[in-house]
């Protein structure tokens, strides 16, 4: 069955600092791979996707994210970070034709001044 | 701008009593939606739609229904079998079931 561990609930960072949210799946079959983003009483927007080609995936906000087939990873990056990016990260996945995404559990980004 | 409405944003269920939440896409997708939030948890399937007319049950349903009439409309009601019911409810869709989902801003359903 498919699942998505984000490996860390809660990471907090200094403004400028690089950081990594980090996401394992395990699936089966081939698989397309998301990074949402949710801030406070809102709904989830999409960053960044993988559905075939790059293995290294480019997204909004100078976020980007490396698919590692072997490993099973999906780990979100971003060099620099501001204080508009504290919010809540989701890793999702769906196999490839497939009818449901499984969402992680969320990691809630907090950055510091 | 295509998107994706949710109304109202809060809604208050007194006991006994059923409420629907509201869900409307201008984006033509075909695929639709529902998901619960709760704090520390991710978002958990409710309901979801792939065509006109057709729906299935996610991991959660008991204690909600959900029609599917109009490719444009996908509303939830949450019934009095839900025993827990508050909770912040999203709804989505996407161009097929298995492409991006776009998200509507929430529900965010409490118990008078």
């Amino acid at each position: 069955a498919q699942s998505v561990t984000q490996l860390d609930s809660q990471v907090p960072v200094f403004e400028e600092a690089p950081v990594e949210l980090r996401c394992n799946y395990s699936s089966s079959v081939s698989v397309y791979l998301f990074w949402y983003v949710q801030y406070p009483n809102q709904g989830l927007q999409l960053l960044l996707k993988y559905l075939s080609g790059s293995t290294l995936v480019k997204g909004i906000n100078g976020f980007e994210a490396e698919f590692n087939k072997s490993q099973t990873s999906f780990h979100l990056r971003k060099p620099s970070v501001h204080i508009s990016d504290t919010a809540e990260y989701f890793c999702a996945v769906i196999n490839t034709g497939g009818f449901k995404t499984i969402f992680g559990a969320g990691t809630r980004l907090f950055v510091k001044a | 701008d295509g998107g994706i409405t949710q109304s109202p944003k809060y809604l208050f269920r007194k006991e006994g009593q059923n409420v629907t939440l509201s869900c409307e896409q201008n984006l033509n997708h075909d695929a639709m939606y529902w998901y619960r939030q709760d704090p520390g948890q991710g978002l958990r399937l409710i309901y979801y739609s792939q065509i006109v007319n057709d729906f299935q049950k996610g991991d959660i349903a008991e204690g909600y229904s959900v029609s599917r009439e109009k490719k444009e409309s996908f509303p939830l009601t949450v019934t009095s079998a839900q025993k827990n019911p508050t909770a912040f409810y999203l709804c989505a869709s996407s161009l097929e079931a298995d492409q991006p989902q776009h998200f509507g801003d929430g529900t965010r359903l409490s118990i008078l």
